[in-house]
């Protein structure tokens, strides 16, 4: 089946670094992938659209100076968290979605914790 | 905009005793419905989906789901609960139009021996 890895799977970092996320699709090619930020015992918050080649779409409300994304592959998507803050820390989830299909596959998320 | 409204935040139900978790959407307008599981810190797993065909849609780990469109509603079942299924469940749906997937507010079931 198709699998979508995050790499990494937590991390922890200082106020004010930057830390760079990874979701790659390991058996297909995803032309499009998404990333969600879910906070505790809620649901999947949709920060942005990435097509592999072009620049991100991001939902209002998401910064895109602070959340960067490039998809420069077919099989991979990186979120960069610039300048993080505490209130950054969240668990973060991409899903990639199959060229031509509308099914989307998640990763596992990954838990940043900014202190 | 599309919508989906789970109305229990969570469902406690004995082991072995059947359990439906409700999912209703916002329009009648052609969608794909699908079903979520999440274990805790872990990414989503699909239990199931509805793009066509069938109304009654089987999944993995026996659950099912129905696709009413004249309600709306796509509800989960299964007919009896392990304490393994224990999780955070999240209906969704995708209008063909936007491609958008949206998320309901998701059910946490509960499974007790």
């Amino acid at each position: 089946g198709a699998v979508v890895s995050q790499h990494p799977s937590r991390v922890i970092c200082k106020s004010g670094t930057s830390v760079k996320i990874e979701c790659r699709s390991l058996d297909f090619q995803a032309t499009t992938m998404f990333w969600y930020r879910q906070f505790p015992k809620q649901s999947l918050m949709l920060m942005a659209t990435s097509n592999e080649g072009s620049k991100a779409t991001y939902e209002q409300g998401v910064e895109k100076d602070k959340f960067l994304i490039n998809h420069a592959s077919l099989t991979l998507s990186t979120l960069t968290v610039t300048s993080a803050h505490p209130e950054d820390s969240s668990f973060y989830i991409c899903s990639a979605r199959e060229t031509g299909t509308y099914e989307q596959y998640f990763g596992p998320g990954t838990r940043l914790t900014v202190t | 905009a599309q919508s989906v409204t789970q109305l229990d935040s969570q469902v406690p139900v004995f082991e072995e005793a059947p359990v439906e978790l409700r999912c209703n959407y916002s329009s009648s307008v052609s969608v794909y419905l699908f079903w979520y599981v999440q274990y805790p810190n872990q990414g989503l797993q699909l239990l199931l989906k509805y793009l066509s065909g069938s109304t009654l849609v089987k999944g993995i780990n026996g659950f099912e789901a129905e696709f009413n469109k004249s309600q709306t509603s796509f509800h989960l079942r299964k007919p009896s609960v392990h304490i393994s299924d224990t999780a955070e469940y999240f209906c969704a749906v995708i209008d063909t139009g936007f491609q958008k997937l949206v998320f309901g507010t998701g059910t946490r079931l509960l499974v007790s021996p």
